[in-house]
């Protein structure tokens, strides 16, 4: 079955400074990846979604990169600003389908002043 | 108003009694899903939806059924509820980019 691993520790970083947070898989190579916000209590709300055959993709300050060789996905966010602490979870669709997603546990990430 | 919406937002029921959780949705989207968060184990999908005749089940249906009333409506139920059902629960629809919208979830526990 897929596995997907995010850091489980949480990420501190200074206001103003770069935030990267990996999201590795094994087994399968997903049709694509997507990355979520998630706020205490809340529900998940989408960032943004790259694909198979994309290298990076950007979204104002946010940019996802997807290296199929390495299995891996790196999510930035730059400038970063408190109102950025939040937990980030990657998520994952083998078959592009839309009916085979799995979710990783998410790292929290606590922007400081 | 919320686009996609989840009756109750808390619950707390007995061992063995039958919960229904509700989900309405307002986006027009036809796939609808649910799943189950757990501290330290991630989102897990239980069932998902394709349109009204077409319900799947996913990862974790051991113990849940669904019903998806019309294309707007997506009910998850516990037939006989048991301690380690206890969770927080999302119910979740999907646009053709494929993009999530999440409800506010349902603090589901079972004593």
């Amino acid at each position: 079955s897929q596995k997907i691993e995010q850091n489980s520790e949480a990420l501190n970083i200074q206001e103003g400074k770069t935030a990267t947070l990996t999201c590795n898989y094994t087994n399968y190579s997903p049709a694509y990846l997507q990355w979520y916000r998630q706020d205490p209590g809340r529900g998940p709300v989408f960032l943004l979604l790259i694909r198979e055959n994309e290298k990076e993709k950007r979204k104002e300050r946010l940019k996802v990169t997807f290296d199929t060789t390495l299995k891996q996905s790196l999510f930035h966010i730059t400038a970063s600003q408190p109102a950025d602490s939040a937990t980030y979870l990657c998520a994952l669709d083998r078959t592009g389908g839309g009916n085979k997603l799995t979710f990783g546990t998410g790292t929290q990430l606590k922007v400081e002043l | 108003d919320a686009d996609v919406t989840q009756t109750p937002r808390n619950r707390i029921t007995k061992t063995g009694k039958r919960i229904m959780l509700e989900c309405s949705q307002t986006k027009g989207h036809d796939r609808m899903y649910w799943y189950r968060q757990d501290p330290g184990l991630g989102l897990r999908l239980i069932y998902y939806s394709f349109d009204v005749k077409d319900i799947n089940k996913g990862e974790i249906s051991d113990g849940y059924s669904v019903s998806r009333q019309a294309q707007a409506k997506f009910s998850l139920s516990l037939e006989s509820a048991i301690p380690n059902q206890t969770a927080l629960y999302f119910c979740a629809t999907m646009d053709d980019a494929y993009e999530q919208y999440f409800g506010p979830g349902t603090r589901l526990t079972v004593t």
